[in-house]
C-alpha cells in the first residue's frame, strides 16, 4: 500500500528565513503529487501539483516543490517565509485510485 | 463561484446519537470525496460518491457509517449510534470529475461526542 512520510512534525523559523519542509512516499509507480496548507479550524487549500512534466513545481503564496524521483521525493520550499505561512502542511500522493493519501502533517510555527 | 461548503461547522452529539454531515460540492462538480481527520492524524480516505453512486468506501468503517450523494441536494455522511472515537474532522472534497485528481476541500466539520 501506498504511504507518505513527512518526517518532521514541527518545525519553527524566523520570518524571513528559507524554508524546506520534507516529504517521501511509498509507491511502485510515481503518482500524483500534491501539498496542501491548513490554517487553524480551517480547511485545507492546494499549494501545489505534480502530474508530470517539469519537476519544479511553482504553486501560490511563493511557495515550490520540486520532484525527484530517484528519492521518492517532493519537498516543498520557499526562499522567504511571512508570518502568515504559519499553518500546518500536509503532502499528499494520488496513484490513480481517486484517493489522497496523506502524510501526518508537519506544523509550521514562525518567530517574528 | 462558492467554494465546497459544509454543515454544520461543529456538532456535537451524545453517546448513541445520530450525526448528519452535509457537504454541497463545488458549481460544476460531481464527484464528492468524504476524509476523517483525527488528532495528530493526517486526513484518511472514507469513500468517493458520484450522483446516485457510491464508487470507492474501502475507507468506511463496516458499521454504523454510511453516505449518499443523492441527484438532488447535497452529500451526506451519516454516523449512527456514536461513540467517542467518532470525534474527528470531517472533510468534504469535490471535483469536477474523476480524471481531474485536483480536489477542492471544504473548511470541514468538527465532531463531538460526548
Amino acid at each position: 500500500a501506498q504511504s507518505v512520510t513527512q518526517p518532521d512534525i514541527h518545525i519553527t523559523v524566523s520570518e524571513g528565513a528559507s524554508l524546506e519542509l520534507r516529504c517521501n512516499y511509498s509507491y511502485g509507480a510515481t503518482p500524483y503529487l500534491f501539498w496542501y496548507v491548513q490554517s487553524p479550524g480551517q480547511g485545507l487549500q492546494l499549494l501545489l501539483k505534480y502530474f508530470s512534466g517539469d519537476t519544479l513545481v511553482q504553486g501560490i503564496k511563493g511557495f515550490e516543490a520540486e520532484f525527484k524521483r530517484s528519492q521518492s521525493s517532493f519537498n516543498l520550499r520557499k526562499p522567504s517565509v511571512h508570518w502568515s505561512d504559519a499553518a500546518e502542511y500536509f503532502c499528499a500522493v494520488e496513484p490513480g485510485s481517486y484517493q489522497l493519501t496523506f502524510g501526518k502533517g508537519t506544523k509550521l510555527s514562525v518567530i517574528p | 463561484n462558492a467554494g465546497v461548503m459544509q454543515n454544520p461547522r461543529h456538532l456535537v452529539r451524545r453517546r448513541g446519537q445520530e450525526a448528519r454531515l452535509r457537504c454541497s460540492p463545488m458549481k460544476g462538480h460531481s464527484h464528492v470525496y468524504w476524509y476523517r481527520q483525527l488528532p495528530e492524524e493526517g486526513l484518511k480516505f472514507m469513500v468517493y460518491l458520484q450522483k446516485e453512486n457510491i464508487i470507492d468506501e474501502s475507507g468506511m468503517p463496516k458499521e454504523r457509517f454510511s453516505a449518499e450523494f443523492p441527484k438532488e441536494g447535497p452529500s451526506i455522511l451519516r454516523i449512527q449510534q456514536v461513540v467517542r472515537g467518532d470525534s474527528a474532522a470531517y472533510f468534504c472534497a469535490s471535483s469536477p470529475s474523476g480524471e481531474n485528481y485536483e480536489q477542492y476541500f471544504g473548511p470541514g466539520t468538527r465532531l463531538t461526542v460526548t
